[in-house]
């Protein structure tokens, strides 16, 4: 099925550990968005990518990096967990900016 | 920091209703839009409203925006039970990155 695929779908990290959240879309969308969900804050924006071979920071990018690795891929990196980043990871992509988003199934992290 | 509040929080209403949720936003922007997240699934896009538009329709769906409020609705028609989720208004800036809110959740009892 065409749309955003994120993986892994659960994980559960300790303090300290790192771990990369992958992310891929085959609509052949130009920009990449990575956001998190906690509750009651609706989603919150950690990176995006407008184009291949740019990223920028969004409003929550602390403790976070990212890899637009081609077109079709866009990575999120912690990588020194803390409890505070316990939250569901959303991937999204869209056409161009401007335009309606197309969103992965989630990525649920809790760091213990 | 959220560009959107929707209002209600939560909404609760019996099938065949009417469901209406509103959004405000704070700054100037280029679109509007808003998407359904069902219980653990990620967001879909449901509609999108220009800055020049004042009303869109899609399906049971109708969207208005008043740029000179910074408020926006919208209006579930005929409600569902498969209509129980959460809805969220989404601006988009003229950075073009979307700011959500924090969302409405809608119960359709039957």
């Amino acid at each position: 099925n065409a749309g955003v695929t994120q993986t892994p779908k659960f994980q559960v990290l300790k303090t300290g550990q790192s771990m990369t959240l992958q992310c891929a879309q085959d609509m052949n969308h130009n920009s990449m968005y990575w956001y998190r969900q906690d509750p009651g804050m609706g989603l919150r924006l950690i990176y995006y990518s407008a184009s291949e071979g740019t990223t920028d920071k969004g409003e929550v990018p602390n403790g976070y990096n990212v890899s637009r690795l081609n077109k079709r891929e866009f990575s999120l990196r912690l990588e020194s967990a803390a409890p505070s980043q316990t939250s569901v990871y959303f991937c999204a992509s869209s056409e161009r900016q401007g335009r309606g988003y197309t969103f992965g199934s989630g990525t649920r992290l809790t760091v213990v | 920091s959220q560009q959107g509040e929707e209002d209600p929080q939560a909404l609760s209403i019996q099938e065949g209703e009417n469901a209406t949720m509103n959004c405000s936003y704070k700054t100037s922007i280029n679109n509007l839009q808003w998407y359904r997240q069902n219980s653990g699934r990620g967001l879909v896009h449901l509609i999108l409203i220009r800055s020049n538009e004042r009303e869109k329709h899609s399906g049971r769906l109708r969207v208005t925006l008043d740029t000179s409020k910074k408020s926006s609705s919208l209006l579930i028609t005929a409600s569902r039970a498969a209509d129980t989720a959460s809805y969220f208004c989404a601006t988009d800036g003229n950075d073009y990155k979307l700011s959500f809110g924090a969302g409405t959740t809608v119960t359709v009892r039957a």
